[in-house]
């Protein structure tokens, strides 16, 4: 089993750029996440969803889209990318929404 | 407002002693906690949960106890043993799948 895949593992984007942030499991759960981590802080929750066709806001939501329409995929989208948004990203998975398995992350810097 | 603090940056432990890590949170309203550990470049690993209905779960090394009074938990690690080393992360959720994050103890064990 791979577990939570995350791609691309780093990217660089400029400032009104849009991309999306690709996120994978193959354990069959139902909650997914996206959480955000920057220095100092600890993770923050942007979005997550508890099935497939159903997300809710976390923490920190605002300049990001989330859709979940299988339950492999959670992508994660960047609609008009801000310095603000320079950081690491983590997905994580989970059959209940408790124990979380985390994919190994996306360092993202936007210029 | 910081919800779930962990105010203690840094922890340094001789190897084969007990590691304690604090975690203290605000919102009465918590009743699901988590521990993970993390190394770098990696995702956080899960290592221990507590509901409030206890106040002590072990598992192996690891231990967590919660005083729901204080508002406090913790994680005892005995032995430390130097694979340990890495940032720790309590987590908290009052049944609402928005994990709140602290913001991590870095642990060192000395060999």
């Amino acid at each position: 089993n791979a577990g939570v895949t995350q791609t691309p593992k780093f990217q660089v984007l400029k400032t009104g750029q849009s991309m999306t942030l690709q996120c994978a499991q193959d354990m069959n759960h139902e909650y997914m996440s996206w959480y955000r981590q920057d220095p100092g802080m600890g993770l923050r929750l942007i979005h997550y969803s508890v099935g497939a066709g159903i997300t809710d806001q976390g923490e920190v939501p605002n300049g990001y889209n989330v859709s979940r329409s299988t339950t492999e995929d959670f992508p994660l989208r960047l609609l008009s990318a801000a310095p603000s948004q320079t950081s690491v990203y983590f997905c994580a998975s989970s059959p209940t929404g408790e124990a979380q398995h985390f994919g190994d992350g996306t360092r993202l810097s936007i210029l | 407002d910081q919800q779930v603090k962990q105010n203690s940056p840094s922890l340094s432990v001789q190897e084969g002693r007990i590691s304690i890590l604090n975690c203290d949170y605000t919102n009465s309203m918590f009743d699901y906690f988590l521990w993970y550990k993390k190394y770098p470049a990696e995702g956080p690993t899960f290592l221990i949960s507590i509901s409030s209905i206890k106040d002590k779960n072990e598992d192996g090394r690891f231990t967590v106890f919660l005083n729901k009074s204080a508002k406090h938990l913790s994680l005892h690690i005995v032995p430390s043993q130097p694979g340990d080393s890495a940032v720790y992360f309590c987590a908290a959720d009052s049944g609402t799948y928005k994990y709140i994050f602290g913001t991590g103890t870095r642990l060192k064990v000395l060999a």
